[in-house]
């Protein structure tokens, strides 16, 4: 069965910390994957996304990474800032099917100053 | 540049009423899909369309109809609400992407804040 596992559920750290979010996928035949960040009350939001073939991208203070043969993505974010405070959120898509695009359940990180 | 707009942005129904929730979008994309969000669960599939005059289920589509007669449109209809459709709808739009490997950006309307009582 297609499933994203993401962890922790929730993280809370000091503001300028940085912190590492956790994605396992079960997808296949694995297409691509992608993070995102949803701010409360807000839809979703791209941040990054990364295919078979890369093994890290970078968008400004997140750095994703992506391990395909244990099928295991991080997303790290440096010097947090307040406003980093939002669920993010790992999704998966397999190959041929629009509707093959699995979300994960997110990470809920709050930042305190 | 609206890109994806959703409305309304709040809604109370009573058991057994229909509605119909509304998302539009300018930036010409092929697909469009509407999802549900639910506290400690991930987004899920309700319907989505790869282009005008086609539609298919996603992973839970019973309660929900929409049509697709233009591009720009989609609307989610509820038939007869019920306690267990009190949910926050996302409606999201996407380019197709060449090849057939999916989860081209998706863009994201604000959402609707579906309470049924």
């Amino acid at each position: 069965k297609n499933q994203v596992e993401q962890s922790p559920q929730s993280l809370i750290i000091l503001e300028g910390k940085n912190c590492t979010l956790q994605c396992n996928y079960t997808v296949s035949p694995f297409s691509n994957l992608r993070w995102y960040k949803q701010d409360t009350g807000r839809g979703p939001v791209s941040l990054t996304i990364m295919t078979f073939s890369e093994n890290t991208k970078s968008n400004g203070r997140y750095t994703a990474t992506l391990d395909a043969d244990t099928k295991q993505s991080s997303l790290h974010i440096t010097a947090s800032q307040l406003s980093d405070s939002a669920s993010y959120i790992c999704v998966v898509s397999a190959y041929s099917s629009a509707s093959k695009i699995i979300f994960g359940s997110g990470t809920r990180l709050s930042i305190r100053p | 540049n609206a890109g994806v707009t959703q409305t309304p942005k709040f809604q109370v129904l009573k058991t057994g009423q229909s509605m119909t929730l509304q998302c539009a979008q300018d930036m010409n994309h092929e697909y469009m899909s509407w999802y549900r969000q639910d506290p400690g669960m991930g987004l899920r599939l309700i319907h989505y369309s790869v282009g005008a005059g086609i539609t298919d289920q996603g992973e839970v589509p019973n309660g929900y109809n929409v049509s697709r007669s233009t591009t720009e449109d989609f609307p989610l209809r509820l038939l007869s609400a019920a306690p267990s459709q009190t949910s926050v709808y996302f409606c999201a739009s996407s380019r197709r992407q060449e090849g057939g490997g999916g989860n081209t950006e998706a863009f994201f309307g604000q959402g609707t804040r579906l309470t049924v009582v």
